[in-house]
């Protein structure tokens, strides 16, 4: 069965270091997306992405944050100068179209920011 | 505003025991759609259900069901007869037209269910 898969699962970083986290969506899918849940919080959407453009962002994803679909099967979150509240699970997401239908989840990616 | 309340933020079940989480939405939407998801200890999430606006009827999967009733914007979600592997944060999410692409989670229920 078809998933999606984030790397790392856990990165430990410097706080101001860059990161960059990875997804691979699943391949016949359109639409994807980056949550965020701080320890023991709920999830908390970040940024959509279809079409190779940011379709939707919330007040959390702001300039620090990036995001890029480099190749076809690659969809990454850039945090540029890492503090130390951005420490979280951050959950990679795709689906075949819009909320409609379900989003299916990544394992996600433990980032401490030290 | 489109909101989720999960209430409960911790419930601990015997073994065998029926447990019922409870979650309430706002939106001022006629078409949305509600889900459930299951994160383990281990982090992911596990996707469990999705429910649209236009269709009420209960459902049921195995030892799991879930109430869905607009009148009272509630979407419960009952696991009968449960399990020790059930143990986990269970999160009730919401999506409308007028959240676009995004899920709104409401801030999960953590089961224990002791042996």
């Amino acid at each position: 069965e078809p998933e999606v898969t984030q790397t790392p699962s856990h990165q430990v970083t410097q706080m101001g270091q860059e990161v960059i986290l990875r997804c691979v969506p699943i391949s016949n899918h359109l639409y994807f997306y980056w949550y965020r849940q701080i320890l023991g919080q709920k999830v908390e959407f970040l940024v959509s992405f279809y079409n190779n453009e940011i379709s939707e962002k919330s007040e959390i994803f702001d300039d620090q944050f990036s995001v890029e679909r480099p190749d076809g099967s690659n969809f990454t979150l850039k945090i540029r100068s890492t503090k130390l509240e951005d420490s979280a699970m951050y959950f990679c997401a795709s689906g075949w179209g819009s909320s409609y239908n379900e989003q299916f989840f990544g394992p996600g990616t433990r980032l401490t920011v030290l | 505003a489109q909101k989720v309340t999960q209430a409960q933020t911790e419930i601990s079940v015997v073994e065998k025991e029926d447990v019922t989480l409870d979650c309430v939405y706002e939106t001022r939407d006629t078409t949305y759609y509600l889900f459930w998801y299951k994160q383990p200890p281990s982090g992911e999430l596990v996707f469990l259900i999705r429910r649209n606006s236009f269709d009420e009827q209960n459902e049921i999967s195995g030892r799991y069901s879930w109430n869905f009733q607009k009148s009272t914007s509630s979407f419960n979600f009952t696991i009968t007869a449960s399990q020790v592997v059930d143990s986990a944060v269970y999160f009730c999410a919401l999506s409308d037209t007028n959240t676009g692409n995004q899920f709104y989670f409401g801030t999960g229920t953590s089961l224990t269910v002791i042996p």
